[in-house]
């Protein structure tokens, strides 16, 4: 079964700075999609980025942009210019012949 | 109006309580799907419905009964719940039950069991 795994539970950084979210994920299969969500708090989870995995070209939305490692099963999320409305829960997750797979979260905190 | 609304916001009930909890999108999505959010634990995919059937159902507990009556409608029925059941339920829809393309989540439901 595939798992997705998010080592950091807490991240902070200061306003304006760029912050790095790590994504590790297992899996056997070639073709699938990784995606990362946002939940603000008391707010809906929404979809910030998504990634191919046979695009090797890295998807970027805005202030976004994913390091998308295939070798080495890696997904990371880099945040340019930190906002304060950036501060939520970040949800790595993983498709592909079966259901969605979310990893455990990582609590991003802006500090003004 | 969201895209996905989930009704109550906040639920508290006891063991031998019977409560439902209610999805509603209106976005003409033909996949809904329950999560279930645990504090420090990877969402748990519950169930999913497209086009009103059940095509997953994960090792649910009877205790949680889903229903589908329509594309845009989903309930949650409790019964006999026990306090490790204690979670955010997230219900969510996405336009067919591959879930390939974008999920798109309610604010949840938080659900207290004592």
């Amino acid at each position: 079964a595939q798992t997705v795994t998010q080592s950091q539970p807490e991240m902070s950084v200061q306003e304006a700075e760029t912050v790095t979210l790590s994504c590790t994920y297992d899996t056997s299969e070639s073709d699938y999609y990784l995606f990362w969500y946002k939940q603000p708090p008391s707010r809906q989870m929404i979809l910030v980025i998504r990634q191919e995995a046979y695009k090797q070209q890295n998807a970027t939305e805005n202030r976004f942009s994913v390091n998308f490692q295939k070798a080495a099963k890696s997904f990371s999320l880099k945040i340019s210019d930190s906002q304060l409305g950036d501060a939520a829960m970040y949800f790595c997750a993983y498709e592909g012949a079966q259901k969605l797979v979310f990893g455990q979260g990582t609590r991003l905190t802006i500090n003004p | 109006e969201t895209g996905v609304t989930q009704t109550p916001r906040h639920l508290v009930m006891g063991m031998t309580n019977k409560k439902s909890l209610k999805c509603e999108q209106h976005l003409g999505h033909n996949a809904m799907y329950w999560y279930k959010q645990s504090a420090k634990k990877p969402l748990e995919l519950m169930f999913v419905y497209s086009l009103e059937e059940r095509v997953e159902n994960n090792s649910v507990p009877s205790r949680f009964s889903p229903e589908c009556p329509n594309s845009s409608h989903l309930f949650l029925h409790l019964h006999t719940l026990q306090p490790e059941d204690s979670a955010l339920y997230l219900c969510a829809s996405s336009q067919d039950g591959t879930g390939l393309g974008e999920l798109f989540f309610g604010e949840g439901s938080r659900l207290t069991v004592l």
